[in-house]
């Protein structure tokens, strides 16, 4: 069975520093690109990151690009998002999330809260 | 960015009746290797988003048959044939034809 498990959200102060694990079971995980997504409260989905099987194609969205750093270990099977400058704005649940074409299998996400 | 516009934004629906929601993207969602990334997703509150539909109409394993999916281009719909209480919940439907990928707004489905 596919199993991605998030961990790593909590509060934050504005400005502060967060990162984000995914831990992936039940698949090769070194034959899957892998996505961050969020969900601010009340709200729609919004695309976050994407990294691709080995790690060469990297992709972010605008609102996060040069805060966001999405990275992968295919020995331990887990992705990361180490998140800087954290704005009230990145508030959300996050999402990893397998296959960016079809995003196939999604985890039960993690809450972040960015708050003073 | 391509833009994903869904409609209607709420659909309240009877026990028994069928439901359609459209979704139309701003470009095209053909790739080129030929595929057309169009999926579907369905969350129920409190829940993570789950796939009942990809590239346009293949259903996901688990997924009933009353709900279908058609489409092409830049223009697709989700339906379901006859809505059961268990499917209230938000649809969204997604492109991963084009980097950013991009949801649309969500349907809240709801059960009269």
């Amino acid at each position: 069975e596919v199993q991605l498990v998030e961990s790593g959200g909590g509060l934050v102060k504005p400005g502060g520093s967060l990162r984000l694990s995914c831990a992936a079971s039940g698949f090769t995980f070194s034959n899957y690109s892998l996505n961050w997504v969020r969900q601010a409260p009340g709200k729609g989905l919004e695309w976050v990151s994407s990294i691709s099987v080995s790690g060469s194609y990297i992709y972010y969205a605008d609102s996060v690009k040069g805060r966001f750093t999405i990275s992968r270990d295919n020995a331990k099977n887990s992705l990361y998002l180490l998140m800087n400058s954290l704005r009230a704005d990145d508030t959300a649940v996050y999402y990893c999330a397998r296959d960016w074409e079809v995003l196939s299998y999604w985890g039960q996400g993690t809450l972040v809260t960015v708050s003073s | 960015d391509v833009v994903m516009t869904q409609s209607p934004l709420s659909l309240p629906v009877t026990l028994g009746q069928p439901a359609s929601i459209s979704c139309r993207s701003s470009q095209s969602l053909v790739y080129s290797d030929g595929n057309t990334y169009l999926n579907w997703f369905q969350q129920r509150p409190g829940q993570s988003p789950r796939r009942l539909i990809y590239k346009v109409s293949n259903r996901d394993s688990g997924v009933p048959d009353r709900f279908s999916g058609s489409g092409s281009g830049t223009d697709f719909t989700l339906k379901i044939s006859r809505v059961e209480a268990e499917d209230a919940g938000v649809y969204y439907c997604m492109q991963g034809t084009h980097w950013p990928g991009s949801f649309g707004q969500g349907t809240k489905l709801e059960i009269k």
